[in-house]
This record gives structure tokens, C-alpha cells and sequence, in this order.
């Protein structure tokens, strides 16, 4: 079945600290992967993509990592901020007929002073 | 600008009514969607579709029901055979069905009273 796990759950730090969230996939075959940042009460927007022959990418303060053969993803946010306070969403693309987004349950993080 | 709308952003309703949540998008994207988002969940898709006049059932699409007659628009209709309606609701498009590339409205949050 096609899944992914993202860890922890919720995460509080505090600000100007780093961070690295983890994404988990068991997705088959592969596309490619995106983390999403929700702000509360809003809809996702995308920081970045991951396809299969990318190792890392970053997005100003947020880097993305990827392994293909461990089937894993990770986010690391570097010199937090207030603003980074948000919900961190990991989306897997799988080539297959139908519905083919796979979302995972997010990693809520807050940023504290 | 370009972008996609949901509408209203909050919503809502007495127990045994229908309610119509309104979607629409400029972006010229085949795809559409709706997600339905509980507190500590992921987004978990209710349906979705391709192309005009075509859509498909999501995980969740008992007590929902879409119609896709233009393809700027893609509303969702709440009846009231859904028995939990209370959450909030997300409408994205993509560029392609499988597109990972999902660009998501603000969101309705729909309340039984």
C-alpha cells in the first residue's frame, strides 16, 4: 500500500535553532516528492520538489534531501523563525492511473522567542 | 492573477441541509480536487478530477458529490447523508492529473450547528 510517514508529529524549538523534519514513503514507482508548508487556517504551499536523481535542494532557509533507495525524504530548516510556526507537509507523486498524490500527516512546528 | 478560489471561507450549517462549497481556478489546470482536513490528520482526498465532465471518487467521497461542467470550476456539494461534515475543506488544481505541483485555494471551514 502506498503510504507515507512523516515524524515527529509536532516539534517545538526555539527560534534561531535548526530543525530537520523526516518523510518516510513506501510510494511505487516513484515520481516525485514535495513539501508543502500550511500556515493555520490556510491551504498549502509548495517549498520545493524532489525527483529521483535529486540528492539535495534548498529554498533559501528550508533544505530538502532525498534518497531513492532508502525511500526517504527530509526537511531541515536552518535559523528558525517565528514565521516558520506552521504545519510541514510531505506529498509523493507515484506514475499510476488514478489518484496518485500521496499525502502524509504533516509535522507541526512551533517556533518559539 | 492567476490562482484558485474557495469560497466562503467559513460556512455554516444545521443538521439534514445540503451545502454547496464553491472552487474555481485560472490556472487552465486539467486536475482538480477536494480534501477534506480533520485536526491531526492528513488531507485525505474526497474526489477529483481530470477533465471536464469527468470525475472519480477519492478515500472519503461518501456523503460528498461534485460536478465538473467547466473546467475553471469544480464545486462540492455536502449533503447531508455525510454524517461528520465538520472540517476543513481544501480545493487545489494541477496542472495534470498525478502533478504534484498542486496549488491549493485558502479553504472553506464548514461547521454543523
Amino acid at each position: 500500500k502506498n503510504q507515507v510517514e512523516q515524524s515527529p508529529q509536532s516539534l517545538i524549538i526555539l527560534e534561531g535553532k535548526n530543525c530537520t523534519l523526516q518523510c518516510n514513503y513506501t510510494v511505487s514507482p516513484f515520481s516525485n516528492l514535495r513539501w508543502y508548508k500550511q500556515d493555520t487556517g490556510r491551504g498549502p504551499v509548495s517549498l520545493t520538489i524532489m525527483t529521483f536523481s535529486e540528492n539535495t535542494k534548498s529554498n533559501g532557509r528550508y533544505t530538502a534531501t532525498l534518497d531513492a533507495d532508502t525511500k526517504q525524504s527530509s526537511l531541515h530548516i536552518t535559523a528558525s523563525q517565528l514565521s516558520d510556526s506552521a504545519s510541514y507537509i510531505c506529498v509523493v507523486s507515484a506514475f499510476q492511473a488514478g489518484t496518485a498524490l500521496i499525502f502524509g500527516k504533516g509535522t507541526t512546528l512551533s517556533v518559539s522567542s | 492573477d492567476g490562482g484558485i478560489t474557495q469560497s466562503p471561507k467559513y460556512l455554516f450549517r444545521k443538521e439534514g441541509q445540503n451545502v454547496t462549497l464553491s472552487c474555481e481556478q485560472n490556472l487552465n489546470h486539467d486536475a482538480m480536487y477536494w480534501y477534506r482536513q480533520d485536526p491531526g490528520q492528513g488531507l485525505r482526498l474526497i474526489y477529483y478530477s481530470q477533465i471536464v465532465n469527468d470525475f472519480q471518487k477519492g478515500d472519503i467521497a461518501e456523503g460528498y458529490s461534485v460536478s465538473r461542467e467547466k473546467k475553471e470550476s469544480f464545486p462540492l456539494t455536502v449533503t447531508s447523508a455525510q454524517k461528520n461534515p465538520t472540517a476543513f475543506y481544501l480545493c487545489a488544481s494541477s496542472p495534470r492529473q498525478g502533478d504534484t505541483e498542486a496549488f491549493f485555494g485558502q479553504g472553506t471551514r464548514l461547521t454543523v450547528v
